[in-house]
């Protein structure tokens, strides 16, 4: 049964930070390009960053380029986000993802970002 | 950055109607396209890969066609299980973008 699980969301004040893990199973990790996707509350779906293979190759949306880090950890079939400098525009529900095949989501985690 | 508009921004629509929903890319992104179903409080579901590949257990009611900038995701015979909001996402060049999302509610 493949899942993606994601983990590590909360509140956090603006200009913390905050790190999002993403499990993978059920399927050969390792084999997928993986994605962070995010939905702020009452809005349409947004692109927020890519990792490669073997992530050394990543890509960010202008956003959150200089402030997040996507990475992974093969060995742990994990993703991971790590968010620095939150703003409160970065409150949203965060999915990871292999965005097309095979297309498999996680259920997301809640990032609230708030004084 | 590719924009992508979509169209309608929501609809209403019957049990059994067919419904058509339309993606358009700001520059030709070949078929580099995908459709996704969200329904409220859920994580979106992939539906349709590469423009009009169906993603595996997703059921032939669904197709998508299209090319270059303008593509369509059609629906033959709307169930309930269907009213939803739909996104389409453009892969040809980072950074991918989506479309603003079309909502389907019931008549």
């Amino acid at each position: 049964q493949v899942q993606l699980v994601e983990s590590g969301g909360g509140v956090v004040q603006p200009g913390k930070s905050l790190r999002l893990s993403c499990a993978g199973s059920g399927f050969l990790f390792d084999g997928f390009v993986m994605h962070w996707v995010r939905q702020a509350p009452g809005e349409g779906l947004e692109w927020v960053a890519v990792a490669s293979f073997d992530g050394r190759q990543t890509k960010y949306a202008d956003s959150v380029k200089g402030r997040f880090t996507i990475s992974r950890d093969n060995s742990k079939n994990t993703l991971y986000l790590q968010m620095d400098s939150l703003r409160r525009e970065d409150t949203a529900v965060y999915y990871c993802a292999c965005l097309m095949t095979p297309g498999y989501w996680g259920q997301g985690t809640l990032v609230t970002v708030s004084s | 950055d590719i924009q992508m508009t979509q169209s309608p921004s929501s609809l209403s629509a019957s049990v059994g109607d067919r419904v058509t929903i339309t993606c358009r890319a700001s520059q030709v992104i070949s078929n580099d396209l995908a459709w996704f179903q969200q329904k409220p409080g859920k994580a979106p579901r992939s539906l349709i890969y590469a423009a009009s590949s169906l993603q595996s257990g997703v059921p032939s009611k669904f197709s998508g066609s299209g090319s270059g900038t303008e593509f369509t995701l059609t629906i033959s015979s709307l169930q309930p299980e269907d009213f939803a909001s739909y996104y389409c996402l453009q892969y040809n060049t980072y950074p991918f973008t989506f479309g603003p999302g079309t909502k389907v509610d019931i008549k």
